[in-house]
């Protein structure tokens, strides 16, 4: 079974830093995009980046650039997205999801269970 | 940055049909915005449902299609259930992807 299992909820203080992790099972991890998107209470998904685990082709969207890092240790099959300075603001769910881009066809399936991350002083 | 946009909330009959809209601020979505949309219950992760305009997934119910209409990607749900009382959202890739405000479809 293909899954995306993401690591569990974290409580964090403003200028704390944070590291959340999606490891990936049941497919060949390297040849598939790890997307990451945030949702903030009651609000709709934001995406945020996506890296290509095989080469590390990283590409964030503009609202995020540079207030997160993406990254991939593919020896393990694990996708991270870390915070350096939290802020009350980075409180939110977030969730990692496999991509495929392919000359036609382009998907995302299926979705991690989703990260809580809290940021609270 | 680009903008999509959705209608902010559908009502629906059990039985009846409606269509959901995703717009770009770039222009008219065409097939190279790869247009994908998604399925989200509370509490729960978002399901994909349709991916490049109008491809389903093995588990998509038969009454979703996707397809474009009017410059925009649309995602049509016939015969709705109740059970496809959710929020919907699209997700198109225009110099890099970017979701859509989402649609929160009422079944009543």
């Amino acid at each position: 079974e293909v899954q995306l299992v993401q690591s569990g909820p974290e409580v964090k203080e403003p200028g704390e830093s944070l590291r959340i992790s999606c490891k990936g099972s049941g497919y060949s991890f390297s040849r598939y995009w790890i997307g990451w998107a945030r949702q903030m209470p009651g609000r709709g998904l934001e995406w945020m980046g996506i890296i290509y685990p095989d080469d590390s082709d990283t590409r964030y969207s503009p609202s995020f650039q540079g207030q997160v890092t993406i990254s991939v240790d593919k020896s393990i099959s694990t996708a991270y997205l870390q915070w350096n300075t939290l802020k009350a603001s980075d409180s939110a769910m977030f969730y990692c999801v496999r991509g495929f881009s392919g000359y036609n066809s382009r998907w995302f399936d299926p979705w991690g269970q989703g990260t809580l991350v809290t940021v609270s002083s | 940055q680009t903008v999509v946009t959705q209608e902010p909330s559908l009502t629906v009959s059990p039985g009846g049909t409606v269509t959901l809209t995703c717009a770009s601020s770039t222009g008219a979505v065409g097939i190279g915005y790869y247009a994908n949309w998604f399925q989200q219950k509370p509490g729960q992760a978002p399901r994909a449902l349709i991916y490049s305009t109008n491809n389903t997934h093995s588990w998509t119910p038969a009454r979703f299609s996707g397809s474009l209409l009017g410059g925009k990607a649309a995602l049509t749900l016939s015969d709705v259930q109740p059970e496809d009382e959710a929020d919907y959202y699209c997700l198109l890739d225009y110099a890099g992807w970017v979701f859509g405000g989402g649609t929160k479809l009422t079944v009543l």
